[in-house]
Order: structure tokens, then C-alpha cells, then sequence
């Protein structure tokens, strides 16, 4: 694998149900984020981890909670969604948090809540 | 709340057409990124410009960075059918070293 890989790639989940979202960078990078993209509004940044520790906590619900075990991996655990969480979920990295912004994307999990 | 505009939202065009793709703020940032999003994929980085005037070049693409280091322009030489997809541009917050602000994208469609 190369680049940033995440799964599932789709998913579909209800109100009540509990699951997670996992990211994998393959490129040595120490920072790595989660934007959300909903249709018809710009990327919104989430959350931003960097050598594993959370920087940015972007305002999110509770009911989003990150973990990053090490550089390489992250993960976003979801529980008791609402239907306008229904949006794309990227997942990124980036050589630091200090290298200017260019950061490198993942194809994104497609989430249904229903 | 720094804003990125970009314009046009939608832009269908022939092959081998030119076109300009723009991305305006009234803020100032301390870079600026472009990106391609194809559909059901992530947004892939094309170029970023940090100076202002700055001006490069990636094949039939042409960006630039406006002097004052609030907007940028896409250009695309005789498009082709795989220039089709979402183009993003992002903005680097000067407070910041890895906050980057996103527009709302220019979809374009490049038709045989």
C-alpha cells in the first residue's frame, strides 16, 4: 500500500449503532487529520493529531472521538450519529504540523447515517 | 472568518477549450494550495505557491498567486476530458502552520 489508505470506503449506520473509521498513512509522516466534506460547503477541518497527540479539536460533537495509537494510524469512533453527519470523511497526513500545510489525502469513507 | 470564494462553481466546457478557474479572499495567506478531487476519491495537491506574484507551472496548468497573497487563478490549456473533476483551492492561515482554510470547489466537466 501506498499513500493514505482508509476504511471502509462506504458505510452505512444508524442512529444508535457504534462504529469506527480507520486511516493508515504509508508515507513516515508525523501529523494527521480528519476533515469532513458535506455537500455544497468547503472542507471542514476536525481534528489534527501530531506524534500522536491531539493539536485541534475543531468544535466537533462529542459523539466524534479520535485516537491516533501512533503516527501512522488513525481512527474516528462514531456513536449515536444524526442523519446530517451523512458526508464524506477524509482522512490526511503531513510531514509535521510545522511544513506549511501540504497535506496529503486518503479516497475518504462515505458514511450514511440513517 | 477568513473565506475562500472560488468561481465559477460549474464550468462545462469542450476538449481543447481554455479556461480560469479564480479563488478570492479578502485575507491574507501565508500559501496557497490547489488540488483535483475526482469522484469518490480524496483530493490529490497539484501545486502550492507561497510568494505573492508567484506563477508555476504543471504541464497545461498555470497557477498564480495574486502580489498581494489574498487570491489565486487556475489556468488550463486546451483541456482534456481528464481534467474533469473538482478543483479545490486552499489557503494557509498566516496564524497558523498546518490550518488550511478550503473553498467550495470549481466543478469542471471537459466533454470529448
Amino acid at each position: 500500500e501506498t499513500g493514505v489508505t482508509q476504511t471502509p470506503r462506504h458505510l452505512v449506520m444508524g442512529m444508535t449503532n457504534k462504529k469506527s473509521l480507520k486511516c493508515e498513512q504509508h508515507l513516515g509522516h508525523n501529523a494527521m487529520y480528519w476533515y469532513k466534506q458535506s455537500a455544497k460547503k468547503p472542507l471542514e477541518l476536525m481534528f489534527v493529531y501530531s506524534l500522536e497527540e491531539r493539536v485541534e479539536n475543531n468544535s466537533v460533537p462529542s459523539r466524534f472521538s479520535p485516537e491516533c495509537p501512533n503516527s501512522s494510524h488513525l481512527f474516528l469512533h462514531l456513536h449515536t450519529l444524526q442523519p446530517e453527519d451523512s458526508a464524506l470523511y477524509l482522512c490526511a497526513s503531513s510531514q509535521d504540523t510545522g511544513t506549511g500545510g501540504e497535506q496529503y489525502f486518503g479516497p475518504g469513507t462515505r458514511l450514511t447515517v440513517t | 472568518t477568513q473565506l475562500l470564494e472560488q468561481s465559477p462553481q460549474f464550468l462545462s466546457i469542450q476538449e481543447g477549450e481554455n479556461l480560469t478557474v479564480y479563488c478570492n479572499s479578502s485575507s491574507v495567506f501565508s500559501s496557497l494550495q490547489w488540488y483535483r478531487q475526482e469522484p469518490g476519491e480524496g483530493p490529490v495537491l497539484l501545486v502550492t505557491v507561497v510568494t505573492g506574484g508567484e506563477v508555476k507551472k504543471l504541464k497545461r496548468l498555470t497557477f498564480q498567486f495574486g502580489d498581494a497573497r489574498k487570491d489565486s487563478s487556475l489556468h488550463i490549456t486546451a483541456a482534456q476530458p481528464g481534467d474533469t473533476g473538482l478543483y479545490l483551492c486552499a489557503g494557509l492561515k498566516p496564524d497558523s502552520s498546518y490550518k488550511l482554510i478550503f473553498g467550495s470547489g470549481t466543478r469542471l466537466l471537459v466533454r470529448p
